[in-house]
């Protein structure tokens, strides 16, 4: 039969206005957290990282926050630009070290 | 600095041909790996080194897949014989063992494959 793709989610945003991506994850185990951010043909790129020791971390217009008690991670983007328009990813090291597991993702749209 | 670099871009072939895709890490990384991306998949992991050597090909889908790395500076991974089920991008990315987050990978652009 005919296989069927992962729908993704997709967040539409007007310019200027905040972001926030969720992302759950499943191993209470894991103890290191990032996003991706993937471009249409691109590879994924580096966005943000937090250990779990931490419940928030700040970078340049992009802000992430980590609620380990129910296992839940999103990354806040502050006056989104048309640039933001990509697929974000959140991944973790529950593979291992080195081992970057990822999640299925977020597309986000940016109105202009 | 040249970021990493993935050849072909671009590939269409029969079922049942032979493929390889190659990769060129970013001079002075230790780390290389190998993802899959598709639709119904998502990003996986298909296999990583460090220094050369293969650590974890646990997400090899089978025996028709195979990976090397013959030196720091080149890494190949092989289809034989593909299938139309292998169509997919296919990503190399790199990374250093030091100095950044560790889950910090530089991902080259990918090789589009489609299996006919």
């Amino acid at each position: 039969g005919e296989s069927v793709g992962l729908h993704l989610p997709t967040l539409s945003v007007q310019e200027g206005d905040n972001s926030i991506i969720n992302c759950a994850y499943s191993n209470s185990a894991s103890d290191y957290f990032i996003w991706y951010k993937q471009e249409s043909g691109k590879g994924p790129q580096f966005i943000i990282d937090i250990r779990s020791n931490m419940d928030k971390r700040q970078g340049q217009r992009v802000t992430v926050l980590l609620n380990k008690t129910v296992k839940h991670l999103s990354l806040q983007i502050a006056a989104t630009q048309p640039g933001d328009s990509a697929v974000y990813f959140c991944a973790d090291d529950s593979g291992g070290y080195q081992k970057v597991t990822f999640g299925t993702g977020t597309k986000l749209q940016v109105i202009p | 600095d040249a970021g990493v670099i993935q050849s072909p871009r671009h590939e269409v072939t029969e079922m049942g041909q032979e493929v390889t895709l190659r990769c060129k890490p970013i001079s002075g990384h230790d780390y290389l790996f190998w993802y899959r991306q598709t639709m119904m998949r998502g990003l996986e992991l298909l296999i990583y080194f460090n220094n050369n050597v293969p650590i974890d090909d646990s997400g090899m889908p089978e025996d028709r897949f195979s990976a090397k790395m013959p030196n720091a500076s080149f890494s190949t991974l092989k289809i034989q014989p593909s299938e139309p089920r292998d169509s997919a991008v296919y990503f190399c990315a790199s990374s250093p063992s030091t100095g950044l987050a560790h889950g910090e990978l530089f991902f080259g652009e990918g090789s589009r494959l489609t299996v006919l």
